[in-house]
């Protein structure tokens, strides 16, 4: 079936460094593919998404680009800010329902 | 629109006891998801609906668990009897579309003594 492998946190980082969370998937067929951060105490909410191959995702300095090739959807930012840290879940829609990664939790460091 | 809409917040409830979530979707919106997430196991989707009609309750961990949705702008899911194991945050999400992103209500804490 489906699945979502992202890499394991925490991360911790300082603030300004850059961020990559590595993310790759399985999917029957061409599944839109997602970004969702999660901040203490709320739930999910969209990051940033992108629906076919070579599409790039981007919102609040983070970007990520569909791979078909390599079946990823990494994300990144080139600058953190202690304000992003949260848990950042990756997820595909590839039918109905969508399927989401274990999440990353990002630290940042003042 | 107030986005998803979940009540309560925080249920604090004794072993045995049966547990009520509640959840508005964003109107207009044909998906509704309850999920479930936990430290030890992320996030779990327990069941899903689409224009109110229940298609995916594979997730639903055992028969204590059920969930119903009796028309487009609510949705239960109902714990009887909840046991300790059943603790954990529950969220609702809705969507308007498959393969659209799915909108998030800010989830339930419960926990059962």
């Amino acid at each position: 079936g489906d699945s979502v492998t992202q890499m394991e946190g925490p991360v911790t980082l300082s603030e300004e460094a850059f961020l990559t969370i590595n993310c790759t998937y399985t999917a029957t067929g061409y599944p839109s593919l997602f970004w969702y951060v999660q901040y203490p105490g709320e739930g999910l909410q969209l990051l940033l998404k992108a629906t076919k191959a070579d599409d790039k995702g981007s919102n609040k300095g983070f970007e990520a680009t569909y791979r078909k090739e390599t079946t990823s959807f990494h994300l990144e930012k080139g600058s953190v800010q202690v304000s992003d840290s949260a848990v950042y879940f990756c997820a595909l829609t590839g039918g109905f329902k969508t399927i989401f990664g274990a999440g990353t939790r990002l630290f940042v460091k003042a | 629109d107030a986005g998803v809409i979940q009540s309560p917040r925080h249920e604090v409830t004794e072993m045995g006891q049966e547990v009520t979530l509640r959840c508005k979707p964003i109107s207009g919106h044909d998906y509704l998801f309850w999920y479930r997430q936990t430290m030890m196991r992320g996030l779990e989707l327990l069941i899903y609906f689409n224009n109110n009609v229940p298609i995916d309750d594979s997730g639903m961990p055992e028969d204590r668990f059920s969930a119903k949705m009796p028309n487009a702008s609510f949705s239960t899911l109902k714990i009887q009897p909840s046991e300790p194991r059943d603790s954990a945050v529950y969220f609702c999400a809705s969507s308007l579309d498959q393969g659209a992103e799915a909108f998030f209500g800010q989830g339930t804490r419960l926990t059962v003594v």
